[in-house]
């Protein structure tokens, strides 16, 4: 079974621009989840999606957005980039279910801004 | 809110020896689960142990063990044999259930652990 993948692994933006993520889960999984993480403010959630809708948003400005599509597919757009948003962004999968199901991590999309 | 606090940045240990990372939390919630993930060099995320509040007895996962302690709101994560392989950040994580999914993790700061040859 394939596991959670991230694409771009690498981008560098520059500030003001928007960029685009993408983030496939583990064939079978409804959930994604987002996190950034950075050296000062650690690993912080961003929102999570289940079914193509948005479940759960974490404390971050409007300019930071995701859609979740049919094949569970999620993209994170993040608009009028700012320096402090270079980060690893992280993607998670879990299965939906009854109970609390393990979150499946991808390997991260290193974001810079310059 | 609720918020998770790993007090030891870095940690360094010889391989096969035992080392113990530590976690304490702020929660009013009394259901919730508790965890322990590894980041190695590569950036993924592996979960490596799981705990439920509401269950007494800690858990193990072959070389890995908890020590819970729900009153002190402390999660304590033993390795016991330690491996070269288990060079890592370690991260604490707190998550209050809902809906039957793992939606919003609260991690900690991390522990950068070491272990030397």
């Amino acid at each position: 079974k394939a596991g959670v993948t991230q694409t771009p692994r690498y981008l560098i933006k520059t500030r003001g621009q928007q960029v685009t993520l993408s983030c496939s889960p583990i064939s079978g999984h409804r959930s994604v989840s987002w996190y950034q993480q950075t050296p000062g403010q650690g690993l912080q959630f961003l929102f999570e999606y289940f079914s193509e809708t948005q479940r759960n948003k974490g404390n971050f400005p409007g300019r930071f957005s995701g859609r979740q599509f049919s094949n569970s597919r999620s993209e994170m757009n993040v608009s009028t980039l700012e320096l402090g948003d270079s980060a690893l962004y992280l993607c998670a999968s879990s299965s939906s279910g009854t109970g609390v199901n393990e979150a499946f991590f991808g390997q991260g999309t290193r974001l810079t801004v310059v | 809110a609720q918020t998770v606090t790993q007090s030891q940045p870095e940690m360094s240990v010889q391989e096969a020896e035992t080392v113990t990372l530590s976690c304490t939390y702020d929660t009013s919630e009394s259901n919730y689960y508790l965890f322990w993930y590894k980041q190695p060099p590569s950036r993924q995320m592996i979960l490596v142990i799981r705990q439920e509040a509401y269950k007494q007895q800690n858990a193990t996962e072959n070389r890995f063990s908890v020590n819970f302690q729900k009153a002190a709101k402390s999660f304590s994560l033993k390795i016991s044999d330690s491996q070269l392989g288990d060079t890592a950040m370690y991260f604490c994580a707190f998550m209050k259930p809902y809906g039957g999914s793992q939606g919003n993790l609260i991690f900690g700061k991390g522990t950068k652990l070491s272990v030397k040859p």
